[in-house]
C-alpha cells in the first residue's frame, strides 16, 4: 500500500517551454501533496505544499508564477514547469500525505528534467 | 525553526560490517521521526518512523530510537548488504511546522563485497 507514481519519469526540453509532471496516489486518498526539488547529491528543497481544492503555498524563493501547481483530485497534483531554462533542470520529487495519517509522507519515484 | 543534522558521508563499508548513521534534531514541541532511504536514480522510500520518546522504529534490519534526552535518532544496522548501499536521510515533521518534513542533508552509504 501507499503508492505514489510520478509521470514522466524524465524530461528533456527545450528551453522556452513547459513541461507537466504528475504526481498521482495510487491506493490512498492525499488532501495534501508535496513538491520538492533536489539536486544532485544533496537534500531535498521544499518548494510547495498542494493542497487538494485550494492554492498552494509555496515557499520562500519559490516562484508561484514560475511553477504552477494544480491538486484537482484527492489522488493527482500537477507541477508545471513553465517556460523552463537550463537552470530549471533537476530531480523533482513529490509526496503525498495519506489522510488517515497526518505524520507520514509517501514519495513518488521523481521525475528528471532536463533543458536544453 | 526545526532543524536535522546527520552525519556527512560517504561512509564506506564491507559486507556484513556494522552500520551507524548520527541524527540529532532540534524541534518545537513533540516531532515524529523518520528515516528515508534513497536507491540510485529513485525517489525517496520511507524506511522506519517513531512518533514519540523511547519509541523504536525498524525495517529491513535497521532500527532507530527515539532519544528526546538526547535529541537523537541514529540509524543502525548489525550486519549490511550490497543492496543497503544508498541514500539516508534523517527527517522530522512537527504539528508546530503543519507536519512539513524537514530534512537532514543526507548521508551517503556505500557496502563493498
Amino acid at each position: 500500500g501507499a503508492v505514489v507514481s510520478q509521470h514522466p519519469s524524465w524530461v528533456i526540453c527545450k528551453s522556452g517551454t513547459s513541461v507537466k509532471i504528475e504526481c498521482r496516489s495510487l491506493d490512498f486518498q492525499a488532501t495534501t501533496m508535496f513538491w520538492y526539488r533536489q539536486f544532485p547529491k544533496q537534500s531535498l528543497m521544499l518548494m510547495a505544499t498542494s493542497n487538494e481544492g485550494s492554492k498552494a503555498t509555496y515557499e520562500q524563493g519559490v516562484e508561484k508564477d514560475k511553477f504552477l501547481i494544480n491538486h484537482a483530485s484527492l489522488t493527482l497534483s500537477t507541477l508545471t514547469v513553465t517556460s523552463a531554462h537550463p537552470e530549471d533542470s533537476s530531480f523533482y520529487i513529490c509526496s503525498a500525505r495519506d489522510v488517515r495519517s497526518q505524520e507520514t509522507q509517501y514519495f513518488g519515484p521523481g521525475t528528471r528534467l532536463l533543458v536544453l | 525553526g526545526n532543524s536535522v543534522t546527520q552525519m556527512e558521508g560517504p561512509v564506506t563499508l564491507s559486507e556484513e560490517a556494522f552500520l551507524t548513521i548520527n541524527c540529532t534534531y532540534t524541534a518545537t514541541g513533540y516531532p515524529s521521526l523518520f528515516w528515508y532511504v534513497q536507491y540510485p536514480g529513485e525517489g525517496l522510500q520511507l524506511l522506519l518512523k517513531a512518533t514519540k520518546a523511547d519509541d523504536k522504529g525498524s525495517n529491513k534490519g535497521f532500527e532507530a530510537t527515539y532519544r528526546k534526552e538526547t535529541t537523537s535518532f541514529h540509524l543502525e544496522k548489525g550486519s549490511v548488504q550490497v543492496s543497503d548501499s544508498a541514500v539516508y536521510f534523517c527527517a522530522l515533521s512537527g504539528q508546530a511546522a503543519g507536519n512539513k518534513l524537514t530534512f537532514g542533508g543526507g548521508t551517503r552509504v556505500l557496502v563493498k563485497p
